[in-house]
C-alpha cells in the first residue's frame, strides 16, 4: 500500500519563486491536511480539506493556496516563496469516522527558500 | 492557541529503563493521540485514547488521560534503542475538525 505520497522530497527555491508540493493518498480518505514543522514548534496546520471541493484555512495559511478537485489529491501551492517558508512540510490524511481520526502522514517535503 | 505542550522537551535514558512523557492541553478534547517521528521521517500513529477513557495499553505503551487536569502521559516500558525518536501528542478538540500538536519530546535510548 502506498498510503500518503508526497513529492518532491527536497526542493530549493529562490525568494519570489512559486512551486507546488504534491500530495496523494490511495486510502479513499475524506480528510486531508498540510502541516509545516519547524524546530521547537511542533506541527502547525496550514490548510485542510474535509472532502473534494471543500478547503479551509488552518493556523498558518498566509502565503499558501490549496485545492481539492479529487478525493485522492491535495496539492499545496506556494505563490511567492519567502525565506520564512523554509520548513519541512507534511501532508496527512484521515478516514474521518466519528471518534477515530487517526492521521496517516507522508514522509515530508523539505523546502529551503534562499 | 490550543496547542498542547509535551514535557520534558528532551529525555535520555538507558536501554531497558522506562520512559515517561507528559502532555498538557488547553481546551476540552474529543480524543488524544500520540505519534512517533523517527529522524527525517513522517509521523506514525501510536495510540488513541478517548475522552471517556482513563488508561489504555498497547504492547509496551501505556497512555493515561486526566481530563480534569487536561493532561496525558505516555509510558514506554523496557525501552529499546529503536525507541529513539520524537514523540508528539495531538488533541482532537470538541467541535473541532483538526488535530493540534504539541512541540514534542525527543527521546534518546542509549544502548
Amino acid at each position: 500500500n502506498a498510503g500518503v505520497t508526497q513529492t518532491p522530497k527536497f526542493q530549493v527555491l529562490k525568494t519570489g519563486q512559486s512551486m507546488t508540493l504534491q500530495c496523494a493518498q490511495d486510502m479513499n480518505h475524506e480528510y486531508m491536511s498540510w502541516y509545516r514543522q519547524d524546530p521547537g514548534m511542533g506541527l502547525r496546520l496550514i490548510h485542510y480539506s474535509v472532502g473534494a471541493g471543500i478547503t479551509d484555512q488552518g493556523e498558518v495559511p498566509n502565503g499558501y493556496n490549496v485545492s481539492r478537485s479529487t478525493t485522492e489529491d491535495f496539492p499545496l501551492r506556494l505563490l511567492s516563496a519567502a525565506p520564512s517558508q523554509t520548513s519541512v512540510y507534511f501532508c496527512a490524511s484521515s478516514l474521518r469516522q466519528a471518534n477515530t481520526g487517526e492521521l496517516f502522514f507522508g514522509e515530508g517535503s523539505r523546502l529551503t527558500v534562499l | 492557541s490550543q496547542q498542547g505542550e509535551e514535557d520534558p522537551q528532551a529525555l535520555s535514558i538507558q536501554e531497558g529503563e522506562n520512559a515517561t512523557m507528559n502532555c498538557s492541553y488547553k481546551t476540552s478534547i474529543n480524543n488524544l493521540q500520540w505519534y512517533r517521528q523517527n529522524s527525517g521521517r513522517g509521523l506514525v500513529h501510536l495510540i488513541l485514547i478517548r475522552s471517556n477513557e482513563r488508561e489504555k495499553h498497547s504492547g509496551r505503551l501505556r497512555v493515561t488521560l486526566d481530563t480534569s487536569k487536561k493532561s496525558s502521559s505516555l509510558l514506554i516500558t523496557a525501552s529499546r534503542a529503536a525507541d529513539t525518536a520524537s514523540y508528539f501528542c495531538a488533541g482532537l478538540h470538541n467541535y473541532g475538525q483538526n488535530f493540534v500538536f504539541g512541540p514534542g519530546t525527543r527521546l534518546s535510548v542509549l544502548p
